[in-house]
């Protein structure tokens, strides 16, 4: 089993509708959770961390971590054309010690049509 | 403030050679990582440097090297290079040793023929 798994995709969306992105890990005791966004030949970018139980709103973002059943959300609302790329899950895993070591996803690739 | 810049942008390098890439961290982070990103795949974490000590050394072979120096700017080296080395290498800085909010350079892409 995968540390940390994604649905590669693609995810296809109608411009403006609500993209649900979502992410399960295998670490029961993970403690930090990021969500980066890669467009096609980029380097990620960070769109929102979450260390707690429950949602977090950034703009039209917003993360949800569930860590009862190790599930971690990213929604995208009113979703525009711009945001279609490839959405990263990542994960700082309990034995990771005093590292920063990140484990991710393999990317779930989001296409908004106009 | 300037963000995470790494050179070379993109090298092409034949199986048996070495390259080395650099990487500079954001001003006052101290810690470099380095992740392989081969296409189509989540990156994979590579080595992490704090304060010029290894902190984290990901499932890769004794072929690849890193260093940090004084100033924070770190180096990825790789020896006897193979096709499978083929990927993009990025750097990620971050302000504490433990990694919260890591932001990523543009990385270096490496294409081994």
């Amino acid at each position: 089993q995968k540390e940390v798994e994604q649905n590669s995709g693609p995810l296809s969306v109608p411009e403006g509708a609500i993209a649900s992105l979502n992410c399960t890990y295998s670490d029961r005791g993970s403690q930090s959770f990021f969500w980066y966004r890669q467009y096609s030949g980029k380097s990620p970018e960070l769109i929102m961390s979450i260390y707690s139980n429950g949602d977090k709103e950034d703009g039209r973002f917003t993360a949800q971590l569930n860590k009862a059943s190790q599930y971690v959300s990213l929604l995208i609302r009113d979703s525009q054309p711009s945001d279609s790329a490839t959405y990263l899950c990542a994960a700082r895993l309990t034995g990771s010690g005093n590292t920063g070591k990140l484990i991710f996803g393999q990317g779930t690739t989001l296409q908004v049509k106009p | 403030d300037a963000g995470v810049t790494q050179s070379p942008t993109h090298l092409i390098k034949t199986r048996g050679q070495h390259v080395t890439l650099r990487c500079s961290p954001i001003s006052g982070h101290k810690s470099v990582s380095w992740y392989q990103q081969v296409l189509g795949q989540g990156p994979q974490f590579i080595f992490q440097y704090y304060e010029k000590e290894e902190r984290g050394r990901g499932n890769f072979p004794d072929r690849f090297s890193a260093r940090q120096f004084p100033n924070y700017s770190s180096e990825l080296n790789v020896n006897a290079l193979l096709l499978g080395d083929s990927a993009l290498y990025l750097c990620a800085s971050s302000s504490t040793v433990y990694g919260e909010t890591q932001y990523f350079g543009p990385g270096t892409r490496l294409l081994v023929l």
